[in-house]
């Protein structure tokens, strides 16, 4: 069965504090994703790497980074949290032109 | 640039009756089309999806849509809901070509009434 795990189901955490969430896949997928989903906004991807140690900004990178040191394995990274960016985070990988599968989120507080 | 379009943010219908949610793209070459199911608390699970072969397309669920070209449409249905069915619906859209991104809409909650 494929997966895609992300490491937390919920995190709250504090204004200015670094934040990882890890995301890995075992389907040996070169496509992977950070995507964000707000009420009525619907899914906005934040970054996408298409290989090991590429990656390409998406439609909103303000504020985050990403490391993709091994194929399996995409990390976003909130360098200061702050409290817009309070949200539930989805990851996703895909072998291009196939479907993406998805984690199961991580909503991730900041107060 | 590729975009899409999910007019409204939700449709209530009654259960046995006609499901149709609406989804126009914009892709400057051919595309790629997915629907894809959210229910509460959960991530995304694919419902069906458009690699240019078949223009009708059936998924799970008994849910299937139709790639329509010259509409830029790639609208959902399901002959009669269940309740379900209810559940946020997503459409989303990944060009030809290597590292292309996938893109969503907003997404629409589907409500069904006993």
């Amino acid at each position: 069965d494929v997966k895609v795990t992300q490491s937390s189901r919920y995190l709250v955490k504090r204004t200015g504090e670094k934040v990882f969430l890890e995301c890995v896949q075992d389907m040996d997928h070169e496509n992977m994703f950070w995507y964000r989903q707000d009420p009525g906004l619907g899914l906005r991807l934040i970054y996408f790497s298409y290989d090991v140690k590429m990656k390409e900004k998406g439609d909103i990178p303000e504020g985050y980074s990403v490391s993709r040191e091994k194929k399996e394995r995409f990390s976003l990274i909130l360098e200061s949290a702050s409290t817009n960016q309070t949200s539930m985070y989805l990851c996703a990988s895909s072998s291009y032109p196939q479907e993406a599968f998805f984690g199961q989120g991580t909503r991730l507080t900041v107060v | 640039a590729q975009s899409v379009t999910q007019l409204g943010s939700h449709v209530s219908v009654s259960e046995g009756a006609l499901v149709l949610l609406r989804c126009n793209y914009s892709s400057s070459v051919p595309p790629y089309l997915f629907w894809y199911v959210q229910y509460p608390n959960q991530g995304l699970q694919l419902l069906l999806k458009y690699t240019s072969a078949a223009t009708l397309v059936k998924g799970i669920n008994g849910f299937e849509a139709e790639f329509k070209k010259s509409e830029t449409s790639f609208h959902l249905t399901k002959p009669s809901a269940h309740m379900s069915d209810a559940a946020e619906y997503f459409c989303a859209v990944n060009q030809a070509g290597a590292n292309s991104k996938l893109t969503f809409g907003k997404g629409i909650t589907l409500s069904v009434r006993p």
